[in-house]
């Protein structure tokens, strides 16, 4: 199937500092991604819908000058985390889909463990 | 945020045995409902997906059932294996696009 990769894997970073995370679709384009935050042993919350050449739409209750969101290119979405704080420790995982797929199926990324000290 | 002492259902089951697998899903009018599989520390992994017009769909070693009347799902692994340990998800797609809301997941542990 399709890979999306994510990088990095896991990050720790002292609080107040920001944190990038990338996620690339490798051998399909994407015109939509979409970032997930799983807190240990919960399910995984959308956050965002991030859409190529234009701006992210955020869930409800998630702040969009928190979590910065950039498509700027079919194969390349990045989340940065803005002022890290230890209740951003998370996982999280973005989705994309072959936009010119027949299926629906969604390829997740393998996730990226975020630590604040 | 975080809930502190949340844990998952488990279901415990004899390698060779089968496993059920069950989900409540929220919204009568999605379209498309999916079984994902996460192993520790990794992103979630396709399984089988079932349409909202079907009841039944069958893939390799597992089926997926579909009741619309009560909004339930179940996946069903057949002669269940080590490697199927790892907790599942079902998710949910409403309104055509491929924003998905997932259930809270089952831990599958499959002791020899």
């Amino acid at each position: 199937g399709a890979v999306v990769s994510q990088h990095p894997s896991w990050v720790i970073c002292k609080s107040g500092t920001s944190v990038k995370i990338e996620c690339r679709s490798l051998d399909f384009q994407a015109t939509t991604m979409f970032w997930y935050r799983q807190f240990p042993k919960q399910s995984l919350m959308l956050m965002a819908t991030s859409n190529e050449g234009s701006k992210a739409t955020y869930e409800q209750g998630v702040e969009k000058d928190k979590f910065l969101i950039n498509h700027a290119s079919l194969t390349l979405s990045t989340l940065t985390v803005t002022s890290a704080h230890p209740e951003d420790s998370s996982f999280y995982i973005c989705s994309a889909r072959d936009r010119v797929a027949f299926t629906g199926e969604l390829f997740f990324g393998e996730g990226s463990r975020l630590t604040v000290l | 945020g975080e809930s502190v002492g949340l844990h998952l259902p488990t279901l415990s089951v004899q390698e060779g045995d089968n496993s059920i697998i069950n989900c409540a899903y929220s919204n009568s009018a999605s379209d498309y409902l999916i079984w994902y599989k996460q192993e520790s520390g990794k992103g979630p992994q396709f399984i089988i997906d079932i349409r909202s017009n079907m009841d039944k769909r069958q893939g390799q070693r597992v089926t997926v059932l579909l009741n619309k009347t009560v909004k339930h799902l179940s996946l069903q692994i057949a002669a269940t294996q080590p490697g199927d340990s790892a907790v599942y998800f079902c998710a949910e797609r409403t309104g055509g696009g491929n924003k998905l809301t997932f259930g809270t997941g089952t831990q599958l542990k499959v002791e020899l």
